[in-house]
Order: C-alpha cells, then sequence, then structure tokens
C-alpha cells in the first residue's frame, strides 16, 4: 500500500512566523492532495487541497505546493496565529482511489 | 445542511461484548468512509462504501468487524467480541461523488470506543 510521512512531527513557531509540514508518499498514481486540519477531541477538517495537474495553490494565509516527480507535497502557513496550533494530516489519494493518511504533525503556535 | 453524525459518541464496552456504531452521511453524498483512530495517530482506513456497495474493505483488521450500508445512507460498523485493542475513535466520512482527483471528506465527530 502507499507508505505516507510527514515531516516534522512536531513543529513550534512563534506567533506572526511561518510553519511549513512536508508530506512524501509513494504512490506514484496518487492525483489528489489534501491536507486537514484536526483540534484536540474535534474532527478533522479539510484547509485545503490540490490536485496533480497544478503545482501551487494559495488561500490566504495557507498555500500547498506540490512536486510529482519527487512525490512530495508542502503546507505552507504565513503569519501564523495561536489559532492555527492543531494537528495536520496529509491525505493523499492513491491508485485505486485510496486514501492513506500521513503521521501528521502537531503545531503549536507561542504567542 | 446537517453535516455528518454518529452515535453513539462515546461508548465503554466490556471485553467481548459487541458493539455497533452508526453514521449518518450527509444527505446525498454517495461515497462512505470509516476510519480508526488511535490516540495520538492519523485516521486509519477501514473500508469504502459507494452507495450501499462496500467497494474496499482491505482496512479491516480481522474478521470481528463488519460494516454494511444497505440503503446507500446510513452505515453500521459492528465490532463483535471486542478487544481492548480496539479502543480507539472511529471516524465516519462521507463525499459527494467519487470523482478521480477530487475527492473532499467531511468527517463526522467520531465514536470513542472504550474496551476494558
Amino acid at each position: 500500500g502507499e507508505n505516507v510521512e510527514q515531516h516534522p512531527s512536531t513543529l513550534s513557531v512563534q506567533e506572526g512566523d511561518s510553519a511549513v509540514i512536508k508530506c512524501t508518499y509513494s504512490d506514484s498514481a496518487s492525483n489528489y492532495f489534501p491536507w486537514y486540519k484536526q483540534e484536540l477531541g474535534k474532527r478533522p477538517q479539510l484547509i485545503i487541497d490540490i490536485r496533480s495537474n497544478v503545482g501551487e495553490k494559495k488561500d490566504q494565509r495557507i498555500a500547498v505546493t506540490l512536486n510529482k516527480t519527487a512525490k512530495h507535497f508542502s503546507l505552507h502557513i504565513t503569519e501564523t496565529q495561536p489559532e492555527d496550533s492543531a494537528v495536520y494530516f496529509c491525505a493523499p489519494e492513491g491508485g485505486y482511489q485510496k486514501v492513506t493518511f500521513g503521521t501528521g504533525t502537531k503545531l503549536q503556535v507561542i504567542p | 445542511g446537517a453535516g455528518v453524525s454518529q452515535s453513539p459518541r462515546y461508548k465503554v464496552a466490556k471485553r467481548g461484548q459487541d458493539v455497533a456504531l452508526r453514521c449518518d452521511p450527509i444527505s446525498g453524498h454517495v461515497s462512505l468512509f470509516w476510519y480508526q483512530q488511535a490516540l495520538g495517530q492519523g485516521p486509519e482506513f477501514l473500508t469504502y462504501f459507494q452507495n450501499e456497495a462496500q467497494l474496499d474493505k482491505s482496512g479491516l483488521p480481522s474478521d470481528r468487524f463488519f460494516a454494511e450500508r444497505p440503503e446507500g445512507s446510513v452505515s453500521t460498523l459492528k465490532i463483535q467480541r471486542t478487544q481492548q485493542e480496539d479502543s480507539a475513535v472511529y471516524l465516519c466520512a462521507s463525499s459527494l461523488l467519487r470523482v478521480q482527483g477530487y475527492n473532499e471528506q467531511f468527517f463526522g465527530p467520531g465514536t470513542r470506543l472504550t474496551v476494558l
């Protein structure tokens, strides 16, 4: 099956700084690359996604970049705020439409 | 409209007991997924339905786990003879249409199962 890894597993940044989380995957057939945010005790929620025919997508302070050749995609959060503190999961959709969640990155934004 | 709902929100079972977890997807959503999320881990895929058809059950950890969606809407995940290692949050998600390359999933709040 798909092997999905996220780095780093934990990340602490000062409020206002940027945060970058990287996700690597193994299935070259993957063609949909979402990022989910999960706050403590709550459900995962989609924050941004990208399809395989696009290299970058931005939505206000959040952006996702995709490198299909190297099989990785990254989440970029600029001007971080305390409410960005959560666990972030990548969940690439591979061949046969199989979704595999990454191991998660715990982001802490220090006020 | 209403989002994905799950019931019960919390379930405590004695080891060996059978449990049934319910998921009500968003109305009109064709695809339905079940995930198991252990503490501190990411959701692990269990099974996937398209309407009433169970197209993928490769993630079910054992034959004690069984899922159904008989009318293509509500789904039930059943766990027989529960074991302590079954303790986790069980998440249900639905998506509008199973289209290659775009499948935003909407998650329910989860059912936290504790097996004593």
